[in-house]
């Protein structure tokens, strides 16, 4: 089995920009596509980003999404920082063994 | 429009087992690469995936939750029900029942809080 970690918490100013990390702990990051999840509190999840690096119609593209095989890593990017973004970001990927595997959340804070 | 909706009871006691439906529309679990999939919440805490089905009726679950798990479906109702056998406080949390295509979860129900209490 694999683990994706994720960094428990970053915080960023309105405005700037964040990158929120996923690890894959073994298997190559770039084999199989990674999601991001957004939640706000009470509510249930939503895709900002599919297949690595797609984001569904109706998220702004202040969010994007990479992959980094050199440190086996995916990442979320959001620039422009709004409020609005304050939620927990949830990655997600699988491999033939592991039909679906979630990263531990990273909760964001918008100072 | 694609809607999924989770259904059971708000409260089991331990040892009991959990018997949860997920009733969808928008979708047919019987088009090539469809699944539902099972996902759960612990208070405060991280999403955890339970199992899923697809349209071929083939299941797949958490191996650390395998034995205690069971997920089936219904197309003709468009529901997918998990059971969970042997419940215990640690499995409160709010469960939610998810679409999933080539393991992207791409549209949830709003989840289900199930307390685990005597």
């Amino acid at each position: 089995n694999f683990m994706l970690t994720q960094p428990p918490s970053v915080s960023e100013s309105p405005g700037k920009t964040v990158i929120i990390s996923c690890t894959r702990s073994s298997g190559d990051i770039a084999t199989n596509y990674v999601q991001w999840y957004q939640q706000r509190p009470g509510s249930a999840p939503t895709t900002v980003i599919h297949d690595d690096n797609q984001r569904p119609s109706g998220v702004p593209d202040r969010f994007s999404g990479s992959i980094d095989s050199s440190s086996n890593s995916a990442s979320l990017t959001i620039s422009g920082l709004q409020t609005e973004d304050e939620a927990d970001y949830y990655c997600q990927s699988y491999d033939s063994n592991n039909p679906v595997v979630f990263g531990g959340g990273t909760k964001l804070t918008v100072l | 429009q694609v809607t999924l909706r989770e259904s059971g009871p708000a409260l089991v006691k331990p040892t009991q087992t959990l018997t949860l439906t997920c009733t969808f529309s928008g979708f047919s679990l019987t088009t090539g690469g469809m699944c539902v999939a099972w996902v759960r919440q612990p208070p405060g805490k991280a999403l955890e995936w339970l199992g899923l089905i697809d349209w071929d009726d083939e299941k797949y679950y958490n191996t650390s939750l395998k034995t205690r798990l069971t997920i089936s479906k219904d197309t003709s109702k468009n529901q997918v029900v998990l059971r969970m056998t042997n419940m215990d406080p640690v499995d409160t949390a709010t469960y939610y029942c998810a679409r999933t295509l080539s393991r992207h979860f791409d549209y949830w129900g709003l989840g289900t809080l199930v307390t685990v209490s005597s």
